[in-house]
Parts: structure tokens; sequence; C-alpha cells
């Protein structure tokens, strides 16, 4: 079945670093990838999203790109800033199973000044 | 811009108790969710509704859950005896075909 496997937490960096947070796929179709981020006490925002293989979504410095080769849908940003701490899931959807959404584990992410 | 509604943001129920969440789901689309997510964890996917009716449930999603589209803007989440596991936030979400899904700010229910 469809699945999103991502890269255990916590994850702290120093505000500045460069940040990946890994994420590889399973599906049977063709889906859809997201990224969603959860701020401390928040409910879940959408960040980016990829439609289609080579497709890149990018937000607020953020950045993934649909790699159908990998299965995957890394997310990077080049300089974090303190603002960024927050849970970051990454999840697929997948036509053929009914617009389903799957979710990731959730990787937290510290930055500290 | 529009949002998912979810109301209560809190509650509190005893344990063997009955609770509706209650959600609002953004008003053209098609595709209404349940999750659920106990402090700390995962996202957990409960139920997916379309065309008036669940279209994919979970193992979680088990007799003692339903859901509800009573009228043309509320999609309800009904626990019928809920049980101290139970605790957790509840997120509802709509979307429509292949687009991302929206999620309401959650209902944290506690059971004690």
């Amino acid at each position: 079945g469809d699945s999103v496997t991502q890269m255990e937490g916590p994850v702290t960096l120093s505000e500045e670093a460069f940040l990946t947070i890994n994420c590889t796929y399973t599906a049977t179709g063709y889906p859809s990838l997201f990224w969603y981020v959860q701020y401390p006490g928040e409910g879940l925002q959408l960040l980016l999203k990829a439609t289609k293989a080579d497709d890149k979504g990018s937000n607020k410095g953020f950045e993934a790109t649909y790699r159908k080769e990998t299965t995957s849908f890394h997310l990077e940003k080049g300089s974090v800033q303190v603002s960024d701490s927050a849970v970051y899931f990454c999840a697929l959807s997948d036509q053929h199973t009914g617009n389903q959404f799957y979710f990731g584990t959730g990787t937290s992410l510290t930055v500290i000044p | 811009e529009p949002e998912v509604t979810q109301t209560p943001s809190h509650q509190v129920t005893q344990m063997g108790q009955e609770v509706i969440l209650r959600c609002v789901p953004i008003s053209n689309h098609l595709y209404f969710y349940w999750y659920r997510q106990i402090l700390g964890q995962k996202v957990e996917f409960l139920v997916s509704f379309y065309n008036n009716e669940i279209s994919e449930k979970s193992e979680i999603f088990d007799d003692q859950f339903s859901v509800e589209r009573p009228d043309g803007s509320n999609f309800t989440l009904k626990i019928r005896s809920t049980k101290l596991e139970d605790s957790a936030m509840y997120f509802c979400a709509s979307s429509n075909w292949n687009t991302e899904a929206f999620f309401g700010q959650g209902t944290r229910l506690t059971v004690v």
C-alpha cells in the first residue's frame, strides 16, 4: 500500500544552517506530494506541494523536488531561522486510493539562535 | 481566505460517554477527512468521506466511530463510548480531487 517514510528527528540546528529533511514514498499510482508544517499548539498548514515528477515546490525559502526515480521528496532550506522551529510532515495523496492523504511520522525541528 | 473550522477547540469527557466533534469544511470541497494525533506522535488517518459515504477507513475507525454530514455544511465525528486511549487531537480536513488537504485547527479531546 501507499506510505511515506520520513527521517527521524528531532533535528536541532543553529540559525542560518542548511536544512534537509528526507522523505521517500511508496505509491501505486502517480501521487501528489506535500510538506505540511505544524507550529507549536497549531494545526497542520500546507508548506509546499508538487503534483508530478520533476516539479519543484517552494514556499518561505523551503524547497522540495518530486523525484520519481528515487521516489523522494526531500525538504531543504538554505538558511533556517528560529521561527522555522516546528514539526514537518511529508505527505502524499494518490487518486488510486480514493484521494486519501498518507503522512510520514513527522520531524521535529528546533532552531537555536 | 476559506478555512476549515472545528468546534470545540477542547473537549473533556468522561470515559464511556459519547462525544461529537464538529467540522465545517471549505464550502466547495468534495472530500472530507478525519485524522487524529496522539500527543507527540504521528498524524493517523481515520476516515475519508465522499459523495455522502465513507470512501476509506483505517483500522482505528472501529464500530465506536461514525461520521455524518447532516446538512450541506457540517461534517461530524462521533465516538460512541470513549476510552482513555481516544485522548488525542482530532483534525478535520477537506479537499478537492487531487488537491492539497486543508486542515482545521483541531479539537483536543481529553478522556478522563
